[in-house]
């Protein structure tokens, strides 16, 4: 079954820092990543999404790279802010005409002013 | 469109007691989830229904659960008795998919609902 792991429950950094948190899956290569954000009491919302032919994605002071041959997305957050702490998940889809994706447990970030 | 809706938004039972969670998704949406989510195993998805139908409900932990979606913008998901290990967050998801000439999926953000946080004494 398809294995993802988040590189830790949790990440604290100092506002203004650059965060960076880690999506590591094992057996199937995925046809592309997604990353979520979640608050404390709601439902995760979507971030964005990257292709396995893609190398990197950027929105705003979000970027996503992906790496099919370490098997790792690397989600960065630039000059974070106190606003930017919550819970981010990663979630695959593996390519098929099914629809599930499967998500990784989150990385708790807590940016401290 | 007011998203994902979910009812109720919490939910305190008795063990032994029948709960039904409900879930109306966007519009147009032919993607629908149910998703358990817990401090000890994260988001889980127990079943997900295309087009109204059940494509895969591996996740479903044991025969007190079920779950139905008789039409495009309703869905259900029963608990028949409850247990105190029931107790979580349930959350209810939609989405849409772009496909290509494969048929395969090349696009399909989930919206998730607000959840229902249940609490079995």
């Amino acid at each position: 079954s398809q294995k993802i792991e988040q590189n830790s429950e949790a990440l604290n950094i100092q506002e203004g820092k650059t965060a960076t948190l880690t999506c590591n899956y094992t057996n199937y290569s995925p046809a592309y990543l997604q990353w979520y954000r979640q608050d404390p009491g709601r439902g995760p919302v979507f971030l964005l999404l990257i292709r396995e032919n893609e190398k990197e994605k950027r929105k705003e002071r979000l970027k996503v790279t992906f790496d099919t041959t370490l098997k790792q997305s690397l989600f960065h957050i630039t000059a974070s802010q106190p606003a930017d702490s919550a819970t981010y998940l990663c979630a695959l889809y593996r390519g098929s005409t099914l629809g599930r994706l499967y998500f990784g447990r989150g990385t708790q970030l807590t940016v401290w002013p | 469109d007011a998203g994902v809706i979910q009812s109720p938004r919490h939910e305190v039972t008795e063990m032994g007691q029948e709960v039904t969670l409900r879930c109306k998704p966007i519009s147009g949406h032919d993607y629908l989830f149910w998703y358990r989510q817990t401090m000890m195993r994260g988001l889980e998805l127990l079943i997900y229904f295309n087009n109204n139908v059940p494509i895969d409900d591996s996740g479903m932990p044991e025969d007190r659960f079920s779950a139905k979606m008789p039409n495009a913008s309703f869905s259900t998901l029963k608990i028949q008795p409850s247990e105190p290990r029931d107790s979580a967050v349930y959350f209810c998801a939609s989405s849409w998919g772009i496909r290509d000439s494969g048929g395969i999926l090349s696009y399909n953000e989930q919206f998730f609902g607000p959840g229902t946080r249940l609490t079995v004494l």
